[in-house]
């Protein structure tokens, strides 16, 4: 079936430093890629939504400086949180998608743990 | 905006009983995709139903099913004959069915317990 992959699983890195997580697409074309931010014990929390060869549309509260967004390829998404502090920590899920009416496939998430 | 309810934040079950989680959404929408999905501690997110509104049948997948009531906006999940492996927290979500790229809208979850 199909499969998202992300990458790293966990990280782990001093406050100041900027950290770049990869979503993958590994057999399928997905033109649309969200990701998400899940606290301990919570839901999971939409931050935006990356188009391949556009802009991501970014959800409200989300700073758009702080989780850059890139996606550009039909099968890679990329996001980057920068200058990260510790109030950044978090659980970050990509999910991605071929169309509209398709499925909606999630990575298995990366562990962001700011020191 | 679209929002989805669950009301019951943790849940627990004895090993080959049957338990229901319950999920209500708001929408002004007519199509629209509703969903349960699992994640078991290594938090990786599971599908395990999925619901189309305009199909009035209820979805069904092995030991999970759904009672789908869209006039209530009411969207049960089903779990018989537990087993230790369902332990988990479970998402109801709800997307839009358009031309758009709308993401899923996930409710609060329910943490399920299963007891042997």
């Amino acid at each position: 079936g199909a499969v998202v992959s992300q990458h790293p699983s966990w990280v782990i890195c001093k406050s100041g430093t900027s950290v770049k997580i990869e979503c993958r697409s590994l057999d399928f074309q997905a033109t649309t890629m969200f990701w998400y931010r899940q606290f301990p014990k919570q839901s999971l929390m939409l931050m935006a939504t990356s188009n391949e060869g556009s802009k991501a549309t970014y959800e409200q509260g989300v700073e758009k400086d702080k989780f850059l967004i890139n996606h550009a390829s039909l099968t890679l998404s990329t996001l980057t949180v920068t200058s990260a502090h510790p109030e950044d920590s978090s659980f970050y899920i990509c999910s991605a998608r071929l169309g509209p009416s398709q499925p909606q496939h999630f990575g298995d998430g990366t562990r962001l743990s700011i020191l | 905006a679209q929002t989805v309810t669950q009301s019951q934040p943790e849940m627990s079950v004895q090993e080959a009983e049957t338990v229901t989680l319950s999920c209500t959404y708001d929408t002004s929408e007519s199509d629209y995709y509703l969903f349960w999905y699992k994640q078991p501690p290594s938090r990786q997110m599971i599908l395990v139903i999925r619901q189309e509104a305009y199909k009035q049948q209820n979805a069904t997948e092995n030991r999970f099913s759904v009672n789908f009531q869209k006039a209530a906006k009411s969207f049960s999940l089903k779990i018989s004959d537990s087993q230790l492996g369902d332990a988990a927290m479970y998402f109801c979500a709800y997307r839009i069915l358009n031309s758009g790229n709308t993401p899923l809208v996930f409710g609060k979850g329910t943490r399920l317990s299963v007891i042997a």
